[in-house]
Parts: structure tokens; sequence; C-alpha cells
């Protein structure tokens, strides 16, 4: 099925440093979700955005839906250990319920 | 609490032999998920199913098989036909169709074939 676009694929940090990742798509979508996942655990759903050009927090935590509805990203700031795992983009559209997901973003902080 | 549970967290199996993974679900959601995770990979999705009675193949779905006989339970089979069946498997719920958009994810089962 169809991928969504993620960088990076991986990042390795200072603890302190804030943290950039985005997805992009050639299709539009309606939602655009993302994700964390702890070593083990299942995917954890952080922030969703809903309309094109929203800007939401969630703590530490950013996101922005793009305008064109084809890309977002994700932004941690003063990223601390407990950051470390997998980050996904999801999008979706209209239709149903199913998720068109990004490969992930795999990030390690170093204390 | 309502969530969703997939048991067991580690499961090991000898080639050949068919294996069922459970997922249980008291969120009241419509639709069920199974996805698979590579190491290093995201997600593939296996097979879903929007409403009781009815499932739907997803991009790799050979050598699995599903049912779905109540709202609450979405049981996956390994069967022995799966050329790879050594992965994390990951089971996720959400709303119907036009419902508050979002897949919920279960903690995974990770299965092993030797």
């Amino acid at each position: 099925g169809q991928q969504l676009n993620q960088s990076p694929q991986s990042m390795f940090i200072q603890e302190g440093e804030d943290v950039s990742m985005n997805c992009t798509s050639s299709s539009i979508f309606n939602t655009w979700l993302w994700y964390k996942q702890d070593p083990g655990e299942g995917p954890v759903l952080l922030i969703a955005l809903y309309k094109a050009g929203e800007l939401t927090s969630n703590g530490r935590l950013t996101a922005q839906f793009g305008i064109t509805r084809k890309d977002s990203f994700l932004n941690i700031s003063a990223s601390i250990p407990s950051d470390v795992g997998i980050y996904f983009c999801a999008a979706q559209n209209n239709a149903g319920n199913m998720l068109t997901f990004g490969g992930g973003t795999r990030l390690m902080v170093k204390p | 609490d309502g969530g969703i549970t997939q048991s067991p967290k580690y499961l090991f199996r000898k080639e050949g032999q068919n294996v069922t993974l459970s997922c249980e679900q008291n969120l009241n959601h419509d639709a069920m998920y199974w996805y698979r995770q590579d190491p290093g990979q995201g997600l593939r999705l296996i097979y879903y199913s929007q409403i009781v009675n009815d499932f739907q193949k997803g991009d790799i779905a050979e050598g699995y098989s599903v049912s779905r006989e109540k709202k609450e339970s979405f049981p996956l089979t390994v069967t022995s036909a799966q050329k790879n069946p050594t992965a994390f498997y990951l089971c996720a719920s959400s709303r119907g169709s036009g419902s508050t958009p979002g897949q919920y994810f279960g903690p995974g089962t990770r299965l092993t074939v030797t």
C-alpha cells in the first residue's frame, strides 16, 4: 500500500536539543496523526490534526498540518531521555478509518 | 479501564504449526485491524474489519486468517503457509467510518517461529 515519506529515518541527539521530523505525500489527506512507539510496545497517539494549516501543541510537542494537505511536521523541544522511541506519522481520508503510515523516525537521546 | 489487550506478549512456535494471536477491545469500537512490524520497519496492514462478521484483506494477507464473530474480539491466525512469521504483531481499533479519526493500538505480541 501507499506509504508516507517520513524523514529523517533516525536521529541521535543530545539531551536538551530540539528535534524536528516531517512527513510528505503526493496525495491530499484530511487528517494527520503522530504516534510514538516505545521499544516493545504498541504506538500511542500523540497529536491529531484536522485542518490544513492547523498548529497543535501537546506539552513539548508541536505539530502542524501543512497548508497543501500533503505534509506535516512534528517538533519536540528540549528533548529528554524518555523521548527515545520511534515516531510515526499517519494520514487519513474521510472515506473510512484506514490509515497510511510513514516509515518511522527512530529517536535516540544521549543524556 | 478501557483499552485493547493482546495476549500473550511473547509467543514461541515450531515451524509448521498454526498459531492464533488474541486481540480484545472494550472501547466499543466498530473497526479492528492487524498489523505486522519487522525490526526497524514501519507497519504493514494484514487484515481489517469494519463491522462484525465482515473483514477485508490488507496489503500482506497471504498466510494469515482472521475472524470477527464478536465486536470486542478479532483473533489472527498465523498459518504454516506464512513463509516468514517471526515478527511483532499489533492489533488496533477505531470508531466507525465518519467518526473521530485515529486508531488505538494494543501492546503487541512478539511471535518467534523456529
